[in-house]
């Protein structure tokens, strides 16, 4: 595939539980993103790497928000003990370089729904 | 730090009519700008973008003129279609650094 794509498209856990949601990006593309996207909030960034380096993280509460990257083109965002404030569309994003004019190409999202 | 601030939504506009979605930025350096759209059920797509200062991007009858001087990124159509109802992100990002978003603005277009 030539896009980014992102797996499950929907995923419904319980509180407290961990979720993993996983990116597989565009081959050759350096820079990933996740993003939360909540209706009313737009959209939050919460990782941000260059190559395997986790460039910067943020969140709320960062500590639960992680993404690891075992390969290139394939990033999992892990978010422990879900809350209820956690259900959102968690986006994912790539580019090909970290230079500011270089188009990001997003993922459909998953819509990640703590119940 | 960079933040992009949007027109909230939502828009309701009749076909044909005007659309402008006001867009502005605070940003360290000289961000590139960008519009990007989200179209029900899909994800988010670039849309059109600038680069540097009175730069004009433009797609599908959209424009946006990068403003250094009132740090703005205002989103144009003249006549706008039922097909272009959808969610508008404004961004900027600087080099080196990640892409930052606006809150979105919902478009709805009436036939």
């Amino acid at each position: 595939g030539a896009g980014v794509s992102q797996s499950p498209r929907y995923k419904v856990a319980k509180r407290g539980r961990d979720v993993a949601l996983r990116c597989d990006s565009i081959s050759g593309h350096v820079t990933l993103y996740w993003y939360r996207q909540t209706l009313g909030q737009g959209s939050e960034v919460l990782t941000y790497s260059q190559s395997d380096a986790q460039r910067d993280k943020s969140g709320r509460p960062s500590g639960r928000f992680s993404a690891e990257r075992p390969e290139r083109s394939v990033s999992t965002l892990k978010i422990q003990r879900t809350e209820q404030g956690d259900s959102a569309v968690y986006l994912c994003a790539s580019s090909l370089d970290g230079a500011g004019g270089t188009e990001a190409f997003f993922g459909q999202g998953t819509r990640l729904t703590v119940v | 730090g960079d933040s992009v601030t949007q027109m909230e939504g939502p828009v309701t506009l009749s076909e044909e009519a005007c659309l402008t979605i006001n867009c502005t930025y605070t940003a360290t350096g000289y961000p590139s700008l960008f519009w990007y759209v989200q179209y029900p059920g899909e994800g988010l797509q670039l849309l059109l973008k600038a680069t540097k200062a009175d730069d004009k991007g433009s797609n599908k009858g959209f424009e946006a003129t990068y403003r250094k001087e009132t740090t703005s990124f205002h989103l144009e159509k003249g006549s706008v279609q039922v097909s272009d109802s959808a969610v508008y992100f404004c961004a900027l990002r600087t080099s080196g650094s990640r892409l930052t978003f606006g809150e979105g603005t919902q478009l709805t277009v009436n036939p």
